[in-house]
C-alpha cells in the first residue's frame, strides 16, 4: 500500500527564515494535496498539484511536485506567526476518493 | 451554514459510555468524510458517504463504530462502549465531488477517562 512520509516531523524556525517541508511517496503521485492545521482547528486547504513538475505558489507559500522523485515540497519564504501549525500532506490513494495522508509537519515560528 | 459544522467541540466521557458525533456538511457537497487524528498521528480514514451510493465502512476500527447519513446531509459518527483508546479529534470534511478540494470542520476533540 502507499505510504507518504513527511519530513521533518517538527520545525522550529526563527521569524523571517525560509523554510522546506517534504512529503514522499512509497508510490507515483498523480495528485498531491497541502492542507495546514492550526491547533483547535480543522485543516484549511493550500494547494493540490497533480503533473509532474508543476509549482503552485500561494502568498509566500510554494508547493512543487517532482513525479521522478516521488516527492513534494512545500516552500515558505520569509515565515511569519501565521505560518505556525501543522502541514500535512495528502494524496490520492487506492480508490478514487480515499487520500493517504502523511503523519504532519509541527510547525513553530520563534518570533 | 457556511463550512462544515461539528457538535461537540470537546466531549469528555467515561470508558464504556456511549457517545454521538455530528457533522453538518456544507450545502450540496454529496462526498462526506470522517477521519480520525491521534496525538502526533496523520489522519485515519474512518467512513465515507457518496449520495445515496452505499457507504464505504472500510476504515471503521472495530464493530463499536457506526455512521450514518440522513437525507443526504447531515451525519452522526457514534461509538458505543467507549474505551480510552478512542480518545482523539474526530474530524468530519465535505466535498463537491469525490476526490476534490476537501472542507474540514473544526472537529470533535473526544476524551475517554
Amino acid at each position: 500500500s502507499q505510504e507518504l512520509e513527511q519530513s521533518p516531523q517538527s520545525l522550529i524556525v526563527q521569524e523571517g527564515k525560509n523554510l522546506t517541508i517534504n512529503c514522499t511517496s512509497s508510490k507515483t503521485l498523480y495528485g498531491l494535496y497541502w492542507y495546514k492545521q492550526k491547533y483547535g482547528e480543522g485543516l484549511i486547504f493550500l494547494m493540490m498539484l497533480q503533473k509532474g513538475g508543476e509549482e503552485k505558489s500561494h502568498e509566500k507559500i510554494t508547493a512543487k511536485l517532482d513525479e521522478k522523485k516521488q516527492q513534494s515540497s512545500l516552500h515558505i519564504t520569509a515565515s511569519q506567526p501565521s505560518h505556525a501549525g501543522i502541514y500535512l500532506c495528502g494524496a490520492d490513494g487506492r480508490s478514487n476518493y480515499q487520500l493517504i495522508w502523511g503523519a504532519g509537519t509541527k510547525l513553530i515560528i520563534k518570533p | 451554514g457556511a463550512g462544515v459544522s461539528q457538535s461537540p467541540s470537546n466531549k469528555v466521557t467515561e470508558k464504556g459510555k456511549d457517545v454521538e458525533l455530528r457533522c453538518d456538511p456544507i450545502s450540496g457537497h454529496t462526498a462526506l468524510y470522517w477521519y480520525r487524528q491521534s496525538l502526533g498521528q496523520g489522519l485515519e480514514f474512518l467512513i465515507y458517504f457518496q449520495g445515496n451510493s452505499a457507504p464505504d465502512k472500510s476504515g471503521l476500527p472495530s464493530d463499536r463504530f457506526s455512521a450514518e447519513r440522513t437525507g443526504g446531509s447531515v451525519s452522526t459518527l457514534t461509538i458505543q462502549r467507549t474505551q480510552q483508546e478512542d480518545s482523539a479529534v474526530y474530524l468530519c470534511a465535505s466535498s463537491l465531488r469525490p476526490a476534490g478540494e476537501l472542507f474540514f470542520g473544526e472537529g470533535s476533540r473526544l476524551t475517554v477517562l
